[in-house]
């Protein structure tokens, strides 16, 4: 069963702007860590963000923040300022099954245009 | 620190034949992760160690697929026989273990693979 669901399979954002990738999760663990990947065309997994659960602060990474809502079991990732760079495939995980192995969602595709 | 390494980079062989992918960690990581990306099934984790140790193998799709993970730097996911089926793309990743779970993996650059 899916366990990660990203909702939508792309985005667009004019360069500069804000824009918002939503996902949601679902976990038995108490204690856990989300991350949020980002894959450019050089397919290089690269990390963006990783939220602690037990924190109530949300995780803010220059320009990356995000809006944990534990009870929610969502975990939404916020670009400000975005850049042509920023241009990418997004992904969300989250723990399943044990706090070791973590299941992705399908993948935000984020444009970024002039 | 020179992150994880792969080899090779890309892949091509003919159906039937044998394939072997490498894996160097991130010295000192407890953790191992192969995954395989596909269009179709996105990122799956295929199987996943912990100080060499196999702990879930649940993911490797078939008994062609095999892993190991001799010493604490070096892993390999074989292949035998190969199918077109298999042509995805196949990243190692490796982590530390944090009191809360694990911690970022990171991966490497991952191998492309085509199965003729």
């Amino acid at each position: 069963a899916q366990t990660v669901t990203q909702s939508q399979p792309e985005m667009s954002v004019q360069e500069a702007e804000t824009v918002t990738l939503s996902c949601t999760y679902d976990t038995s663990e108490s204690d856990y860590y989300l991350f949020w990947y980002k894959q450019p065309p050089s397919r290089q997994m690269i990390l963006v963000i990783r939220q602690e659960a037990y924190k109530q602060q949300n995780a803010t990474e220059n320009r990356f923040s995000v809006n944990f809502q534990k009870a929610a079991k969502s975990f939404s990732l916020k670009i400000s300022d975005s850049q042509l760079g920023d241009a990418a495939m997004y992904f969300c995980a989250s723990p399943t099954g044990t706090a070791s192995k973590l299941t992705f969602g399908t993948g935000t595709r984020l444009q970024v245009t002039l | 620190d020179a992150g994880v390494i792969q080899s090779p980079r890309h892949e091509v062989t003919e159906m039937g034949q044998e394939v072997t992918l490498r894996c160097k960690p991130i010295s000192g990581h407890d953790y191992l992760f192969w995954y395989r990306q596909t269009m179709m099934r996105g990122l799956e984790l295929l199987i996943y160690f912990n100080n060499n140790v196999p702990i879930d193998d649940s993911g490797m799709p078939e008994d062609r697929f095999s892993a190991k993970m001799p010493n604490a730097s070096f892993s390999t996911l074989k292949i035998q026989p190969s199918e077109p089926r298999d042509s995805a793309v196949y990243f190692c990743a490796s982590s530390l273990v944090l009191a809360g779970g694990t911690d970022t993996q990171y991966f490497g650059p991952g191998t492309r693979l085509t199965v003729l």
